[in-house]
């Protein structure tokens, strides 16, 4: 079946370091989207990237979607302690709303 | 505007036994979508509801169940309950826009 893994499984940084986490799909998505959730929270909808090769910004958060449209990334500039949490990219195939959600990057930042 | 609500937070059972989850909507938003997730398996895909027809659904055996009503609220059943059930369920609901709102969940304990 369709699988999206994330690599690193985790990651502590000091803050003010930078943190990127990637995310490949086995298959080709039609778009991808991000979603942070801090501890003992839900997911929280970050961004969706849909065509080949996009690159999105938001402040310090940098998101790119592969040219091959089955890879993605999540770069943070300058980490700051409201960072933490778990990132995960979801891919979609066609026209639907289920989300194929990525193994997840848990991001820890020490101040 | 109120977010997703989901009912009960928690939940206690035993194998063998039932569980009925109710997951609320934001206002207008006609999509419900059921996730899973477990420190094992991450978030996966239940089931999604549209219009009071499920319009998708993942890789779960036939124990786990789901409807919507006419208001769009949601409910997802699991029957005979096994130990490997214990995980948070969470809902999340979309207009149909690739955003997905997420609601709180539900912690399901089964012992």
């Amino acid at each position: 079946g369709q699988q999206v893994m994330q690599i690193p499984q985790y990651q502590h940084v000091q803050e003010g370091e930078d943190f990127t986490t990637y995310c490949n799909s086995s298959t080709t998505l039609s778009n991808i989207q991000w979603y942070k959730q801090r501890p003992g929270g839900h997911p929280v909808f970050l961004i969706q990237l849909v065509k080949s090769g996009e690159v999105k910004k938001q402040k310090r958060l940098t998101f790119q979607f592969g040219e091959a449209k089955k890879n993605s990334s999540l770069h943070i500039t300058a980490t700051q302690t409201t960072d933490v949490g778990t990132y995960f990219c979801a891919g979609q195939r066609g026209a639907t709303n289920k989300l194929i959600f990525g193994t997840g990057t848990l991001l820890a930042v020490q101040p | 505007k109120a977010g997703v609500t989901q009912t009960p937070r928690y939940l206690i059972k035993t194998r063998g036994q039932q569980v009925t989850l109710s997951c609320s909507p934001i206002s207008g938003h006609r999509s419900v979508s059921w996730y899973q997730q477990t420190p094992g398996q991450g978030l996966q895909f239940l089931f999604e509801y549209f219009s009071e027809t499920q319009r998708n659904k993942g890789n779960f055996p036939g124990r786990f169940s789901g409807r919507q009503f006419s208001n769009s609220r949601s409910e997802m059943n699991v029957s005979t309950l096994e130990l490997g059930d214990s995980a948070l369920y969470l809902c999340a609901s979309s207009r149909g826009a690739p955003e997905q709102f997420f609601g709180p969940g539900t912690r399901l304990t089964v012992l």
